[in-house]
């Protein structure tokens, strides 16, 4: 256990489907990130917030919606997904969006658009 | 913007060392991390290098030549356990970029 609990863990969903992943912290970091993972792929960076505010957006498409309300939740919020969509989804933290040394990562959702 | 490269996977005998090389291209480095991630789990972090040299961290160490844009993961006495993808990551003037990863097969 990390610090980082993402649910669920695992999501089956077709196309015109709207969902939500979450994530939570209980470290009390000040930064949140959302990444995804493919297979053979580098983990891409999808969204970061600092300080509840968003502050990276690696032109990742509007069909991810991130949310954050707190400091402690992120929220990314899913509509009309793409089959290419399908991937680990990882949600991160860590103290500092821009200076922390260690990111703590959630065990993921796993994400199959059908 | 930000590049890493690893080599994509790497096959050791246990009780071996391994080393696992990165390469990096960015603007504004503050540093290397190391990642491990077994199937299914999350990545957790190893080390991270800001100063030139060499960090030990038990059976592991990480070194880093900011000169060279080069650093290396070094595992000891390896173990079955140690089979796992293993990622560098730069902290530059953007969050954690990640390389692609290196698949470490650790065999009896």
């Amino acid at each position: 256990e990390t610090g980082v609990t993402q649910t669920p863990r695992h999501l089956v969903m077709g196309m015109t489907n709207k969902k939500s992943l979450k994530c939570e912290q209980h470290l009390g970091h000040n930064a949140m990130y959302w990444y995804k993972q493919s297979a053979k792929k580098p983990l891409e960076l999808m969204f970061v917030y600092s300080l509840e505010e968003r502050v990276e957006n690696n032109s990742v498409p509007s069909r991810f919606s991130p949310e954050c309300p707190n400091s402690s939740h992120l929220f990314l919020h899913l509509h009309t997904l793409q089959p290419e969509d399908s991937a680990l989804y990882l949600c991160a933290s860590s103290q500092g969006g821009g200076v922390g040394t260690e990111a703590f990562f959630g065990q993921g959702t796993r994400l199959t658009v059908v | 913007g930000q590049s890493l490269e690893q080599p994509s996977e790497v096959t050791a005998v246990e009780g071996a060392i391994v080393q696992i090389n990165c390469t990096y291209q960015t603007s504004g480095f503050y540093g290397l991390s190391w990642y491990q991630q077994h199937d299914g789990g999350a990545p957790t972090f190893l080390s991270y290098n800001a100063l030139d040299g060499l960090e030990e961290t038990g059976r592991f160490s990480s070194f880093l030549s900011r000169s060279d844009s080069y650093g290396y993961l070094l595992l000891q006495e390896l173990q079955m356990k140690d089979s796992a993808s293993y990622f560098c990551a730069v902290r530059a003037n953007t969050p954690l970029v990640f390389g692609k990863g290196t698949r470490l097969s650790v065999i009896a």
